[in-house]
């Protein structure tokens, strides 16, 4: 079985704080991580995956096997990153296409 | 215009009633999946079909049934035996391979008056 957990429903902080939304998952083999967005009035979009170890609007997200998490950290956070975000697993081994989403987190920056 | 297209955006029906909602992708995906979405739920997985004639249950499949007889389209029906059906529902698409970027569509939202 795999699963993903979002331990905050919501998140708050000011303009310039920097930001950290946990992401802590369950899976017996080795996951793809990833990290999708919604912002409000548009679809649901990818932000970031593990594999590409790259950095997409100043996030950034390291996949820690031995505590299996893949928290998304961002050191100064804009209003414009307010917006619900979605973790989510992918665990070719055991469930071929199957991708389990979190609970999501509702990320709130104040001006 | 490629993407993924969900039809119809908003829908109403009497209980007892079965409704179908329709998800059509032009993308050459292999797979497709189908989530519910709710408020402090998250995304939930209803089903997904990775190769055209073929599904699997999600976690949340009792009520709901699916067909995928063209690689384009991968329609929901929504059951009577569907306890709580209102919800907002979203279609997906993906390569067939685990590293690959889920493609959503923008949503069909079903009240059942």
């Amino acid at each position: 079985a795999q699963r993903v957990t979002q331990p905050e429903k919501l998140l708050s902080v000011f303009k310039g704080a920097p930001v950290e939304l946990k992401c802590n998952y369950s899976y017996s083999g080795s996951p793809e991580l990833f990290w999708y967005v919604q912002y409000s009035r548009q679809r649901l979009q990818l932000l970031l995956r593990h594999i590409s170890r790259e950095s997409i609007k100043g996030f950034t997200a390291d996949l820690n096997k031995g505590e299996t998490s893949f928290h998304l950290k961002k050191p100064f956070a804009q209003e414009e990153d307010s917006a619900m975000y979605y973790c989510a697993l992918s665990g070719w081994e055991t469930s071929g296409s199957r991708l389990t989403f979190g609970e999501g987190t509702q990320l709130t920056v104040n001006p | 215009d490629g993407g993924i297209t969900q039809s119809p955006k908003y829908l109403f029906r009497k209980e007892g009633q079965n409704v179908t909602l329709s998800c059509e992708q032009n993308l050459n995906h292999d797979a497709m999946y189908w989530y519910r979405q709710d408020p402090g739920q998250g995304l939930r997985l209803i089903y997904y079909s990775q190769i055209v004639n073929d599904f699997q249950k999600g976690d949340i499949a009792e009520g709901y049934s699916v067909s995928r007889e063209k690689k384009e389209s991968f329609p929901l029906t929504v059951t009577s035996a569907q306890k709580n059906p209102t919800a907002f529902y979203l279609c997906a698409s993906r390569t067939g391979t685990n590293t690959g970027e889920l493609f959503f569509g923008e949503g069909s939202r079903l009240t059942v008056l």
